[in-house]
């Protein structure tokens, strides 16, 4: 069966402290890894889709990375702003999205 | 601003009530979608349509039906509400099935059933 699943479920940090998120997946016939990010009261906003292992982008603050199993999403001094529920999807061979339940991940400053 | 506009953002419906949630995209995507996220779960697909014209049920669609109704636009309707649908629903469409470029997300809709 398909499945995607994140941990930790929640991770506090203090501003500046780096720290990884990981989404790891089973999946038949991978169609891309999406990252997104989701602030309360609000729908998912895009960050990130990798498609082969080894591929990795950035934006800002956040690297998203790729293995065969897993995708991790580090974050480099992190800012009271990037304070979201981060969440993980995965394309199956049917084109479909997959979701991961998030990480909600709190910077206190 | 372009985008995915989801109303009503708040129902509270008695069981049994009907309603129907409308999702309009001014980006001229292809592919529509209707979700529903509850707490400690992932995102559930619940209809989705790949192109104007079609509709295809999704992981967990009894209970509801969509339209279609043009490239633009795509609506839900909960015939019968029963507690169960209690959830936050949202609508996303994308240029692509593949969905290379990633979904654009409504901002939700709330909706009770008591």
């Amino acid at each position: 069966e398909d499945q995607v699943t994140q941990s930790p479920e929640a991770l506090r940090l203090q501003e500046g402290e780096s720290s990884s998120l990981n989404c790891s997946y089973t999946v038949s016939g991978l169609r891309g890894l999406f990252w997104y990010r989701q602030d309360p009261g609000k729908g998912p906003e895009f960050l990130f889709t990798l498609y082969s292992a080894g591929e990795e982008k950035e934006k800002e603050r956040l690297k998203a990375t790729l293995t065969k199993k897993e995708s991790f999403l580090h974050i480099t001094a992190p800012k009271p702003e990037d304070s979201a529920t981060y969440l993980c999807a995965v394309g199956d061979s049917n084109y479909q999205l997959i979701w991961g339940a998030g990480t909600k991940l709190i910077i206190k400053p | 601003n372009a985008g995915v506009t989801q109303t009503p953002k708040f129902q509270v419906l008695k069981t049994g009530q009907s309603m129907t949630l409308q999702c309009a995209q001014d980006m001229n995507h292809n592919s529509m979608y209707w979700y529903r996220q509850d707490p400690g779960m992932g995102l559930r697909l619940i209809y989705y349509s790949a192109s104007e014209g079609t509709t295809d049920k999704g992981e967990v669609p009894n209970g509801y039906n969509v339209s279609r109704l043009n490239k633009r636009e795509f609506s839900l309707r909960l015939e019968s509400a029963a507690p169960s649908q209690t959830s936050v629903y949202f609508c996303a469409s994308s240029s692509t099935e593949t969905a290379n470029y990633g979904y654009t997300f409504g901002s939700g809709t709330r909706l009770t059933v008591v």
